[in-house]
């Protein structure tokens, strides 16, 4: 079946460090690729999405690209703020038919110093 | 716009007793996902419905779990009985269906005592 694979956590970074958080998956099919965010105490929230292959999703600074060769979707973003600090989740839409359900993977802890 | 409202925010209750967890998803969204989260388990999807109807619910934990959706825009999780094990954050979220993104609601934060 569908999983998705992030990099283990958590992780910790000064202000204004680059980030990187690994993202692989498997899926048959051409799924959709989300990545969530989760701040304490809320619900997750579509941080971007690629719909198909070479697709990049970004918002916020953050960015994404939908690889197909290496299934993956790795987030970056250039230069984290404290404000970054979050729970992070990869996940996949196989989306065949009328079902929308989200496979994630773990989550991974940020954490930005000032 | 509003976006998925959940109530009660928090829960607390003594074992045994019946917990009920209410949703009201996005308007002219037709699906709705049950999620529980916890430090041990992570994010685990427990029940999911495509117009009001149960697609999958592979996810619920056991028979003390149950789930309806009468109408598009409530649903209610419940547990009877609770247990301490069953102390969690549920969240619930909605979607438009496809590939669509689904949107959260802030969850019930339940502690069973």
């Amino acid at each position: 079946g569908d999983s998705v694979t992030q990099m283990e956590g958590p992780v910790t970074l000064s202000e204004e460090a680059f980030l990187t958080i690994n993202c692989t998956y498997t899926a048959t099919g051409y799924p959709s690729l989300f990545w969530y965010v989760q701040y304490p105490g809320e619900g997750l929230q579509l941080l971007l999405k690629a719909t198909k292959a070479d697709d990049k999703g970004s918002n916020k600074g953050f960015e994404a690209t939908y690889r197909k060769e290496t299934t993956s979707f790795h987030l970056e973003k250039g230069s984290v703020q404290v404000s970054d600090s979050a729970v992070y989740f990869c996940a996949l839409s196989g989306g065949r038919g009328a079902n929308s359900k989200l496979t994630f993977g773990k989550g991974i802890t940020l954490s930005v110093r000032p | 716009d509003a976006g998925v409202i959940q109530s009660p925010r928090h829960e607390v209750t003594e074992m045994g007793q019946e917990v009920t967890l209410r949703c009201k998803p996005i308007s002219g969204h037709n699906s709705l996902f049950w999620y529980r989260q916890t430090m041990m388990r992570g994010l685990e999807l427990l029940i999911y419905f495509n117009n009001n109807v149960p697609i999958d619910d592979s996810g619920m934990p056991e028979d003390r779990f149950s789930a309806k959706m009468p109408n598009a825009s409530f649903s209610t999780l419940k547990i009877q009985p609770s247990e301490p094990r069953d102390s969690a954050v549920y969240f619930c979220a909605s979607s438009s269906g496809g590939n669509q993104p689904q949107h959260f609601g802030d969850g019930t934060r339940l502690s069973i005592l």
